[in-house]
């Protein structure tokens, strides 16, 4: 079974540009959520989607947006980028509520 | 908000020493309980879970974790470290639907 998979792997942009970052779940998961991973900060969750429905929202502004296709793929937008938003973003799914999440590699995403 | 604290940032042991790995949550009510870990190059991936029943849990490659509800604690515990254990470990709580907060992460350096 093919893991999660996030596309692109690496991303420069300049500020002020918007940026998109793919997801794949694992077949027949239906939840999928995001992580901004840094050094300083650990984890922190951005949100999260069940069956199209965004379910949870951590505290990021609304530059940071998100959505899921129905089939379970979902994609994460930024825009207005800042020199702050570089970061490791992480995908994970998992078959539902509570379950052990499954994690992709992360788009390592750079804004100069 | 849930907040998970790990006490250590960065732990140094010799290979066959024993390990153990603060995680304290602050949410009262119920919590499924996690450790993550993350070897060099790879992805996040679960060591362990807590959901309910037996405190004690044991997980993958001889880890156990040890959940005291009175102390909202989850540490990870292994007897005798190897120099493969060498990998940044993450505690996180899931305490409802989607939602997982992690701790800053513990960076375990085996030395041989």
């Amino acid at each position: 079974k093919a893991g999660v998979t996030q596309t692109p792997r690496y991303l420069i942009k300049t500020r002020g540009q918007q940026v998109t970052l793919s997801c794949s779940p694992i077949s027949g998961h239906r939840s999928v959520s995001w992580y901004q991973q840094t050094p300083g900060q650990g984890l922190q969750f951005l949100f999260e989607y069940f069956s199209e429905t965004q379910r949870n929202k951590g505290n990021f502004p609304g530059r940071f947006s998100g959505r899921q296709f129905s089939n379970s793929r979902s994609e994460m937008n930024v825009s207005t980028l800042e020199l702050g938003d570089s970061a490791l973003y992480l995908c994970a799914s998992s078959l539902g509520t509570n379950e052990k999440l499954f994690f992709g590699s992360g788009t390592q995403l750079s804004v100069l | 908000a849930q907040s998970v604290s790990q006490h250590n940032h960065h732990v140094i042991l010799s290979e066959a020493a024993s390990l153990e790995l603060g995680c304290n949550y602050s949410y009262g009510g119920t919590v499924n309980l996690f450790w993550y870990v993350q070897y060099p190059g790879q992805h996040l991936q679960l060591l362990l879970k807590y959901f309910s029943g037996d405190p004690l849990v044991k997980g993958i490659k001889g880890f156990e974790a040890e959940f005291i509800k009175s102390k909202f604690s989850f540490n990870l515990r292994k007897p005798s470290v190897q120099w493969s254990d060498t990998a940044e470990y993450f505690c996180a709580v899931n305490e409802y639907a989607g939602k997982s907060t992690f701790g800053d992460g513990t960076t375990l350096t085996v030395k041989p």
